[in-house]
């Protein structure tokens, strides 16, 4: 299907415990972007990719890593899950042309530390 | 202070009547998204804008460059319209985008 997919929809984990939150996106984007979103923050971008390989931090990196082989696919990784991480990730991307600058958003990944 | 403020954080109309929300940045862009969201939905891209006055349907973007402020209207408004509604700005060529906290709407029929 065309768009971008985010998987899984809902997680339930347990501190301590590593967890991949997987993006996935059919246009062949350039730059692709991982915000979590929280009551009382709003959206907060975590890292966001230029193009394959290239990765740069964002506002709230610490304890994510990502990665990014494959143009369509952008995983998040909660090394070691902390309740802190507890939150709505929602993935996004982008085409290169500077006068393209909308967003695409995925559907959301709700994921919830005990 | 956060870059952008949005306002009214919550707002509650009737069927019908006409709606703004205000959003005010304190940087320099360039451009301003109107997103939408929906009670445990996902965002939807309303608006991009970097001057003027945009229309999509019954949802009305105007920017103001110069006062940095921007409004989103929406006429006729309709308890579908019920969603956050969320205020971002661009500053750099990439996309990144800085977000306003949302401005929460309801629609009463």
């Amino acid at each position: 299907d065309a768009g971008i997919t985010q998987s899984p929809r809902y997680k339930i984990t347990e501190t301590g415990r590593q967890v991949t939150l997987m993006c996935h996106q059919t246009w062949s984007h350039s730059y692709m972007f991982w915000y979590r979103q929280d009551l009382g923050h709003g959206l907060r971008l975590i890292y966001y990719s230029a193009a394959a390989d290239i990765t740069d931090k964002g506002e709230v990196p610490d304890g994510y890593v990502v990665s990014r082989s494959k143009t369509e696919n952008f995983p998040l990784t909660l090394e070691s899950a902390t309740r802190s991480q507890t939150s709505v990730y929602f993935c996004a991307s982008r085409t290169a042309y500077s006068g393209a600058n909308v967003l695409t958003f995925g559907a959301g990944s709700r994921l919830t530390v005990l | 202070k956060n870059e952008v403020e949005q306002s009214p954080q919550n707002l509650t109309a009737q069927e019908g009547e006409f709606i703004t929300i205000n959003c005010s940045y304190s940087v320099g862009i360039s451009a301003l998204h109107w997103l939408q969201q929906h009670p445990g939905g996902g965002i939807v891209s309303l608006f991009m804008l970097s001057s003027g006055k945009k229309k999509h349907g019954r949802l009305i973007a105007t920017i103001n460059i110069q006062e940095k402020h921007s409004s989103l209207h929406i006429t006729a408004s309709h308890p579908r319209d019920s969603a956050v509604y969320i205020c971002a700005v661009s500053g750099t060529s990439y996309g990144k985008l800085t977000f306003g906290q949302g401005t929460i709407l309801t629609v009463h029929p």
